[in-house]
């Protein structure tokens, strides 16, 4: 079965202070991962598709990478107003779904001080 | 604002009871999503709908059903309700299937009690 994890489960970081989120995934061939924002009480923001290992996509502080066993979330001098849990997903495949759906990773919890 | 529209935001109803859930999708986008979102389950797929045909069934309990309209709103409906059906129920659009581009509204809150 199609699995991600991501760690950590919850990160605080000081304003300005640059960390990773990781998303490791076990999945035979990849047909995409997937990162989401979401805020509490919202639903999930669409950020960033990843399709082959060494992609990378940029947004504002943001920049997502992928390799073939993992994608990271790099987040640079974060400011307040990223904080927000981050999502990873990828198509599943299941005996009724064809890929249809997304399965989507825990979250990592992400707090940043100012 | 994602251009999805859910309601009601929020419910409250005693267990055994039924609701329905509604979803207006993206205006042009054919696809719909249910997801369930719980503290102990995270995001879970439910079933999706594109252009009123069921397409894809995740974990969706058989007192739980959907279906898609011509005019492609989309109605989850749960019925005979337990305590543990609390959740945040999220519906998703997209223009094309699959996608991992999703839209998802901002969810309807349902308690049990």
């Amino acid at each position: 079965e199609d699995q991600v994890t991501q760690s950590p489960e919850a990160l605080r970081l000081q304003e300005g202070e640059s960390s990773s989120l990781n998303c490791s995934y076990t999945v035979s061939g990849l047909r995409g991962l997937f990162w989401y924002r979401q805020d509490p009480g919202k639903g999930p923001e669409f950020l960033f598709t990843l399709y082959s290992a060494g992609e990378e996509k940029e947004k504002e502080r943001l920049k997502a990478t992928l390799t073939k066993k993992e994608s990271f979330l790099h987040i640079t001098a974060p400011k307040p107003e990223d904080s927000a849990t981050y999502l990873c997903a990828v198509p599943q495949r299941g005996k009724d779904t064809g890929r249809r759906a997304l399965t989507f990773g825990s979250g990592t919890r992400l707090q940043v001080q100012p | 604002d994602s251009g999805v529209t859910q309601t009601p935001k929020h419910l409250i109803t005693a267990t055994g009871q039924r609701v329905t859930l509604r979803c207006s999708p993206r205006s042009g986008d054919l696809s719909v999503y249910w997801y369930q979102q719980s503290l102990d389950q995270g995001l879970q797929f439910l079933i999706q709908y594109y252009n009123g045909e069921e397409r894809a069934k995740g974990n969706i309990l058989e007192r739980f059903s959907a279906q898609q309209f011509p005019d492609l709103h989309s109605e989850l409906n749960l019925s005979s309700l337990e305590l543990g059906d609390s959740a945040l129920y999220f519906c998703a659009s997209s223009v094309v299937e699959p996608a991992g581009e999703l839209f998802f509204g901002e969810g309807s809150r349902l308690t049990v009690l």
